[in-house]
Order: C-alpha cells, then structure tokens, then sequence
C-alpha cells in the first residue's frame, strides 16, 4: 500500500513569492492534515480536511490556505513568503480524523 | 494550547526504562503518540481516547488520565532503536476540536549501547 506522498520535497522561495505544496493521501484516507515543523516550535497545526471540507484550522495568518479535491488529494498555499515561513511542511493522512495518522517526507521549503 | 511534554530529553543506557509525561490545559478527547527519527517523518505508536483503556504493544505502552488531562508513555527495556524525538498530539473535546491535534515541543530519548 502506498505511504502519504508529499511533492516537492524541497523546494527554495524568494521572499514576496507564493507557493503550492501538494499531498497525496494513503487511498481510502478521507482526513488530510498539515503541519509546519520548526526546530524551536515544534509541530504546529495548519488545517485539516475531510472530504473537501475544512473542519479546522491553527493560529497562523491568512496567507496560509489550503484545498481538499475530491479524490482526497490536498494543497496548501503560502502566499507573500517570509523569512519565517522557512520550515519542514508535513502532511498526515487518517481514515476520520482522530485515528491513526501516517504521515508524507514533508517538503522543505527555504525563503531566501 | 500547547501540550508540555517532560522531560525534554533523556538518554538512556540499552535495557534501561523511561517515562515520558504530557500535559495539556484543556480538557481531552484524545492523546496521540508518534516517534520521530532524524531527518525522517513521525511515526504513529499509539492513540488512547477518552474512556479507553491503556494502551500498548511489546515494551511500550501509554496511560491517559482523563482528570488530569495527562498521559504518560512507558519504554520498558529500552533498545537501540528506540532513540528519536517522541511527540504527544492532543485532540481537543467538540466542536471539531478532536480533529485538530496540538503537539507538544517533544522529548528527545537517546538509547546508548
């Protein structure tokens, strides 16, 4: 069985710049979730999705969104790059939402 | 909120046990687990919702008290493979909060031969 997928696996930004990460789902998982992973903060919650719906998202600015398709790949998007933004990207895929969650490589995103 | 995990590391000599405490402020729905080799993505260990039991499998294992909104992780017989940064993930209770886990700033376990 295919693992979580997550493309690119890095990727280097100019500051102002936008940019699109993309996760495939374990197939069958209707949950996908993202997660921004730094060394001082940890994991932090982004948003989830469960059958193109968002059912909850964390404390970050608006210029982070994200978007389920109907075969339960999802997207997120960082809009205006910052510094800050420079993180280990994860997406994890569950069957509900609260279950066993298998999580992608990430996507290492550098803004220069 | 942020879950508090303790202790922030450890290192351990092989056969040796630890225990890995998280806390969280607000009231639980779910307590996750997951281990996190360097350079490589977190692996799931174990879930325990409210009302369930302790969980676990060979020499680890979790317990949840729902009162204190704790859990605890026990590595009993500690092995080489065990090293690597151990995370809790909260769900909350409600209104689609359990759908959102909060991790906590993980323990990073060392196991020395």
């Amino acid at each position: 069985k295919a693992g979580v997928t997550q493309t690119p696996r890095y990727l280097i930004k100019t500051r102002g710049q936008q940019v699109t990460l993309s996760c495939s789902p374990i197939s069958g998982h209707r949950s996908v979730s993202w997660y921004q992973q730094t060394p001082g903060q940890g994991l932090q919650f982004l948003f989830e999705y469960f059958s193109e719906t968002q059912r909850n998202k964390g404390n970050f600015p608006g210029r982070f969104s994200g978007r389920q398709f109907s075969n339960s790949r999802s997207e997120m998007n960082v809009s205006t790059l910052e510094l800050g933004d420079s993180a280990l990207y994860l997406c994890a895929s569950s069957l509900t939402g609260n279950t066993e969650a298998f999580f992608g490589q990430g996507t290492r995103l550098t803004v220069v | 909120q942020q879950p508090v995990q303790s202790p922030q590391a450890v290192i351990l000599r092989e056969g040796e046990d630890a225990v890995i405490n998280c806390s969280s402020s607000k009231a639980l729905y779910s307590v996750h687990w997951y281990r996190q080799k360097h350079g490589e993505a977190p692996v799931f260990l174990m879930i325990l919702l409210k009302g369930g039991e302790q969980k676990g499998h060979e020499k680890i294992s979790a317990s949840f008290n729902e009162k204190k909104q704790q859990s605890s992780l026990y590595l009993t017989a500690s092995q080489l493979s065990y090293s690597g940064t151990y995370f809790c993930g909260t769900g909350g209770l409600g209104g689609g909060s359990n759908y959102k886990l909060t991790f906590g700033k993980g323990t990073l376990l060392t196991v020395n031969p």
